[in-house]
């Protein structure tokens, strides 16, 4: 079983529609978790950045932490083509000197 | 301006040869990482290098080399090139500790024929 389980679609809603991606994890020391956006021939980019649990909304995106259910989430409000790509969870802690650990990521395509 | 850049963009190479990546960043970041994306997207982590460690994933074969002229740079070198190394290869770097995230480049597509 890997560390960070994340399907990895493709997911394809339509525009406006909400979205909801999910990552499970099996390590309870995990402590910083992360939502990275990555787009075609591109490298990833930091999306969300949440430390223990609870949510952060940033503009039309929320990213939720149930650290009890080792349970993440990324929703995407009022979705757009523009973010059709793949997105990619990741968590970390101090104990394994914050070394990364990477959902597979999941593929996204919002349809006009 | 670019926060982490890498050259070149694209490199095509026949098996058996030596080749380089770099990799610099301006962002003050004192760890830097080298990172393969296969065919499917998984983010593989290669090393992880600050001034004071080198991180090694045992499972990268020892014909990849990370080579640190300072801190603002980390080149890959890459002998003896096999088809499997065919892949997306991302420079990264981070604060210390790395717990606010990564900034990652554009990454160097490889592709042995």
């Amino acid at each position: 079983q890997k560390e960070v389980e994340q399907d990895p679609g493709p997911l394809s809603v339509p525009e406006g529609a909400i979205v909801s991606l999910n990552c499970t994890y099996s390590n309870s020391a995990f402590q910083y978790f992360m939502w990275y956006r990555q787009y075609s021939r591109k490298g990833p980019e930091l999306l969300m950045y949440t430390y223990s649990s609870g949510n952060k909304e940033d503009g039309r995106f929320t990213a939720q932490v149930d650290k009890s259910s080792k349970y993440i989430s990324l929703f995407i409000r009022d979705s757009q083509p523009s973010d059709s790509a793949t997105y990619l969870c990741a968590m970390s802690d101090e104990d394994s000197n914050y070394q990364l650990i990477w959902g597979a990521g999941t593929k996204l395509i919002i349809k006009p | 301006d670019t926060a982490v850049s890498q050259t070149p963009k694209y490199l095509v190479t026949q098996m058996g040869n030596d080749k380089s990546i770099k990799c610099e960043q301006n962002l003050g970041h004192d760890t830097m990482y080298w990172y393969k994306q296969d065919s499917k997207k998984f983010l593989k982590i290669m090393f992880s290098y600050n001034n004071k460690e080198l991180i090694i994933n045992e499972t990268v074969p020892n014909r990849f080399s990370p080579k640190s002229p300072d801190k603002a740079h980390l080149n890959l070198h890459i002998n003896s090139l096999e088809l499997g190394d065919s892949a997306v290869y991302f420079c990264a770097s981070s604060h210390l500790t790395g717990s606010y995230g990564y900034t990652f480049g554009s990454g160097t597509r490889l592709t042995v024929v």
